[in-house]
């Protein structure tokens, strides 16, 4: 049963600070990953999918890389700002599964001016 | 292009009655997804629908809850006879087709709070 888990839960930096956020998945049968981010009492907007043959996507300040063998991804934010703070969310696709998005619990990111 | 449109936004119902949400996906896409964000809990999967036909509903709690995508207008998730338990934030999604080299598009979210 595939599990995915986001460390750390928490985090707070100073604004211009570059981060990096973790993911990890139990099993290594994944067809994509992808990066999402939530604001409080809003909706789930898309930041980069990252697709099984790929090890990496990128999109202006946000980096993302996918390591299958180690059942790991992780969000990189360059030169972070307020406008970051929000919460992410790490979800994996499982092979041959519909698009049953496994999601793991976010990191709430707090990014202080 | 107008995204996913889910609405109501907000909706306060007592224990008991009957809840309807509805999900008009973006235009173009026939593919609809239904997801559950309980409090302090990750989201978790419920339906998957194309238009007419339910595609996966093992996420589905066994009683109370249903899903539709009818031919014409929005996917509508129903739960009847409420509890404080289904008081969460549920989103919806779509997609075009089922190509996993493409993303999938969230709503805003449809916060029920049962009293």
């Amino acid at each position: 049963k595939q599990e995915v888990t986001q460390i750390p839960a928490a985090l707070s930096v100073p604004e211009g600070e570059n981060l990096v956020l973790n993911c990890s998945f139990t099993d290594s049968a994944i067809y994509n990953l992808q990066w999402f981010r939530q604001d409080p009492g809003k909706g789930l907007t898309s930041l980069l999918l990252i697709q099984s043959s790929q090890r990496e996507q990128t999109s202006g300040r946000l980096n993302a890389s996918l390591d299958k063998s180690s059942g790991r991804s992780t969000l990189y934010i360059a030169a972070s700002q307020p406008g970051d703070s929000a919460t992410y969310l790490c979800a994996a696709y499982n092979a041959g599964n519909n698009r049953k998005l496994i999601w793991g619990l976010g990191t709430s990111l707090a990014v202080n001016p | 292009n107008a995204g996913v449109m889910q609405n109501p936004r907000h909706l306060v119902r007592r224990r008991g009655q009957e809840a309807r949400l509805r999900c008009s996906p973006m235009k173009g896409h026939s593919h609809v997804y239904w997801y559950r964000q309980l409090p302090e809990e990750g989201l978790k999967f419920m339906v998957y629908l194309q238009k007419e036909n339910i595609i996966d509903e093992s996420g589905m709690p066994k009683e109370r809850f249903s899903a539709e995508f009818p031919k014409e207008g929005p996917s509508i998730l129903r739960i009847q006879q409420v509890v404080r338990g289904d008081s969460a934030a549920y989103f919806c999604a779509s997609s075009p087709r089922l190509d996993f080299g493409n993303t999938i598009y969230f709503g805003e979210g449809s916060w029920l709070t049962v009293v």
